[in-house]
């Protein structure tokens, strides 16, 4: 059960792109399209804002975007803007049972 | 409007037991798997524990495996976490989330759960 590795931080100015990682094995993301992405703002619950890799709820807006290439999956976020400051983490289906998860450590987003 | 409204938190000395509460509303709740995620004071997000939609399967992260126990009453719209032999390092910010597939759709927002003599 170990957790996802991401960035402590990553940061941009308004309008450009970001991206984060999040890497972790065969047993997780590299084994299953059940990576997922939270938006969490200080003192608020996480937010889904990426499910299966790469398809985003309902109201995110399209500035996001997922992918994954083999252990590691992406975020990333373009067209900055302030309202983006957050941590974000991933997470994964794990190989250890059904109903399993693992997250990864955070990334702080500052917008510069 | 969904809502995931958890309770039961509180301070509570080491080795003690506490039971954690979610109220589930405004989705079909027996439609989903749901699970505790916790969050320590300034850290990031852990998953503690899941329930299948059924309670057929049940899952626990090492850390709290045989202190912890997860639960739901589907006519209660209900989840619960029965928390025993409480340790300093559980103090967290205890967070019930829906998942219909491999991902978490809704969460609630949390209740504090702080161990310490």
């Amino acid at each position: 059960q170990s957790a996802l590795t991401q960035p402590a931080s990553v940061s941009g100015s308004p309008g450009q792109s970001i991206t984060i990682s999040c890497t972790g094995t065969s047993s997780d993301v590299g084994g299953y399209n059940y990576v997922s992405w939270y938006q969490q703002h200080p003192g608020k619950a996480p937010k889904l804002m990426i499910y299966e890799v790469s398809n985003r709820p309902s109201g995110v807006p399209d500035r996001f975007s997922g992918s994954k290439s083999g252990n590691t999956a992406s975020l990333t976020i373009s067209g900055l803007q302030a309202e983006d400051e957050a941590d974000y983490y991933c997470s994964s289906y794990t190989s250890s049972s059904t109903l399993e998860r693992v997250f990864g450590g955070g990334t702080k987003l500052t917008v510069l | 409007e969904v809502q995931l409204v958890e309770s039961g938190g509180g301070l509570v000395q080491p080795g003690r037991s506490l039971r954690l509460s979610c109220a589930a509303s405004g989705f079909t709740f027996d439609d989903y798997a749901m699970h505790w995620v916790r969050q320590a004071p300034g850290k990031g997000l852990e998953w503690v524990s899941g329930i299948s939609w059924n309670s057929g399967s049940i899952g626990y992260a090492d850390s709290v495996k045989g202190r912890f126990t997860i639960s739901r009453d589907n006519a209660k719209n209900s989840l619960y976490l029965q928390m025993n032999s409480l340790r300093a390092e559980d103090t967290a910010l205890y967070y019930c989330a829906a998942a219909v597939a491999g991902y978490f759709d809704y969460w609630g927002q949390g209740t504090l759960v702080t161990v310490s003599s």
